[in-house]
């Protein structure tokens, strides 16, 4: 999994509940992205960052928020879990902008 | 766990046979395509990858296929063997702003023995 990996790897949680997933690189790569992936869709990210401090918003952003302090460490948080937020979340990096996506193992999340 | 629905299409091969799985592209704009495997419960992970001013690219038992025209991929498994079971799908990237991928849900690949 290219050096990537992904806490807590499995949870359960409560509606309304703060949740965070966290990222953690050894690979020392600038970019990172979080993505959601569901039944019947391919691969949605939610949000990426392309460095310290500098994130952005993708394609599926609402209700979820990201922090990165640190090159290795990027942070997913779910501000207050909903159902529909019921996924598995994969953490991906790349070398350059916009080049090959390499993925983590993936967290699990049931939101009841 | 499953890692993307229930009702993906399936490709069944025998053993030692070769493996042809299609993909096709939505954006004609689109210049990087990649291939990834993805095992029940794991991450996806990357195969091979082309861009668009190739057509073809080989890799170690693997060869993707790139038709412009149709806005079509596939990937080649020569020899399939049972570690190649698993799911694979494709993305493709495009320019709007910044870079922007679309990932198919894939094709479920089963090896029977």
């Amino acid at each position: 999994d290219a050096g990537i990996t992904q806490s807590p790897r499995h949870k359960v949680t409560e509606t309304g509940t703060p949740v965070t997933l966290r990222c953690h690189q050894t690979e020392n790569h600038r970019y990172m992205y979080w993505y959601r992936q569901d039944p019947g869709h391919g691969l949605r990210l939610i949000h990426y960052s392309y460095g310290v401090k500098d994130t952005d918003k993708g394609e599926v952003s609402d209700g979820y928020s990201v922090s990165r302090s640190k090159t290795e460490d990027f942070l997913l948080t779910l501000e207050s879990a909903t159902s529909s937020q019921t996924s598995v979340y994969f953490c991906a990096i790349s070398v350059k902008k916009g080049e090959t996506q390499y993925f983590g193992p993936g967290t699990r999340l049931l939101v009841l | 766990g499953e890692s993307v629905g229930l009702h993906l299409p399936t490709l069944s091969v025998q053993e030692g046979d070769n493996s042809i799985i299609n993909c096709a592209y939505s954006n004609s704009a689109s210049d990087y395509f990649i291939w990834y495997k993805q095992e029940s419960g794991k991450g996806p992970q990357f195969i091979i990858d082309i861009r668009s001013n190739m057509d073809k690219r080989q890799g170690q038992r693997v060869t993707v296929l790139l038709n412009k025209t149709v806005k079509h991929l596939s990937l080649q498994i020569a020899a399939t063997q049972p570690g190649d079971s698993a799911v694979y799908f494709c993305a493709e990237r495009y320019t709007s702003g910044t870079y922007k991928y679309i990932f198919g849900t894939g094709t479920r690949l089963k090896v029977l023995a």
